[in-house]
C-alpha cells in the first residue's frame, strides 16, 4: 500500500486561504468517506483536525474544512494565521492491511 | 477523557530486544483499537499496525510484518510494540494512537516514545 500523495509544501499569506490535496485510489480515498486530517507542529504530537472527510472535532477552528471529489480529498485552511504553520497529513481507510494509510505530508508555510 | 501514556525515551544497542508500551485510561477497552505509527527523523507518519483490544485482532503493514510484534494485555489496559533484535535503522519516534471501534479516526495520540539504537 503506497502512501497517499500530498504536495510537499504549500504557502500563503496571513488571511489567505490555502488548499492541500490528498490523492489516492478507489481502494482508499475514492472508495470510502473515511478520510481524516492531522496537524503536527514541530516536536509535537499529531492533532486530529477533520474526520470522515468533512467533520470537525469539538474545539477545532472552523477555519479548517474538508472535502472530497473522486480519489482526491482536500483540506482547506481559510483566514491563514501564523499558528497554522505546521505539517499536515491525510489518512484514509483502505482495504489493504493494516486498513489505514497516511499521506506523504504537506508543510504549510505562512509568508 | 481517553489518555494514552507512553514512555518518553528508550536507548538500546543493536541486537538488543525492546518492548514499548501504550497504556490506555479513560475508556472501555472492549471496543477500542490501538495503532502504532513510526516517524523517522524529519520524515512523515507511517502506520506499522493496529490491534483490537477485545480480541487481539492484529493487522500489520506489509513493511513491518515480521519486523515487529504488536500485542495487547487487557488486564493492564496496555498495548505493546516489540522488537526481538534492534537495528540502528529502528531509531525513530513511535506513537500509539487510539480509535473507537467502528470509527475511522485516531484520537487521542500518545506523546511518543523516542527509540535510539546505537552502539
Amino acid at each position: 500500500q503506497s502512501a497517499l500523495t500530498q504536495p510537499a509544501s504549500v504557502s500563503g499569506s496571513p488571511g489567505q486561504s490555502i488548499t492541500i490535496s490528498c490523492t489516492g485510489t478507489s481502494r482508499d480515498v475514492g472508495g470510502h468517506n473515511y478520510v481524516s486530517w492531522y496537524q503536527q507542529h514541530p516536536g509535537k504530537v499529531p492533532k486530529l483536525l477533520i474526520y470522515d472527510v468533512t467533520n470537525r472535532p469539538s474545539g477545532v477552528s472552523n477555519r479548517f474544512s474538508g472535502s472530497k471529489s473522486g480519489n482526491t480529498a482536500s483540506l482547506t485552511i481559510s483566514g491563514l494565521q501564523a499558528e497554522d504553520e505546521a505539517d499536515y497529513y491525510c489518512n484514509s481507510y483502505t482495504s489493504s492491511s493494516p486498513n489505514y494509510v497516511f499521506g506523504t505530508g504537506t508543510k504549510v508555510t505562512v509568508l | 477523557e481517553v489518555q494514552l501514556e507512553q514512555p518518553g525515551v528508550e536507548v538500546k544497542k543493536p541486537g538488543e530486544s525492546l518492548k514499548i508500551s501504550c497504556k490506555v485510561s479513560g475508556y472501555s477497552l472492549t471496543s477500542y483499537w490501538i495503532g502504532w505509527v513510526r516517524q523517522m527523523p524529519g520524515k512523515g507518519l507511517e502506520w506499522m499496525g493496529l490491534i483490537h483490544f477485545a480480541d487481539s485482532d492484529t493487522r500489520y503493514s506489509p513493511s513491518f510484518r515480521g519486523q515487529v510484534t504488536i500485542s495487547a494485555d487487557k488486564s493492564i489496559s496496555t498495548a505493546h510494540l516489540q522488537w526481538s533484535s534492534l537495528k540502528a535503522s529502528d531509531s525513530a519516534l513511535y506513537y500509539c494512537a487510539g480509535a473507537v471501534a467502528g470509527t475511522s479516526w485516531f484520537d487521542p495520540w500518545g506523546q511518543g516514545t523516542l527509540v535510539t539504537v546505537s552502539s
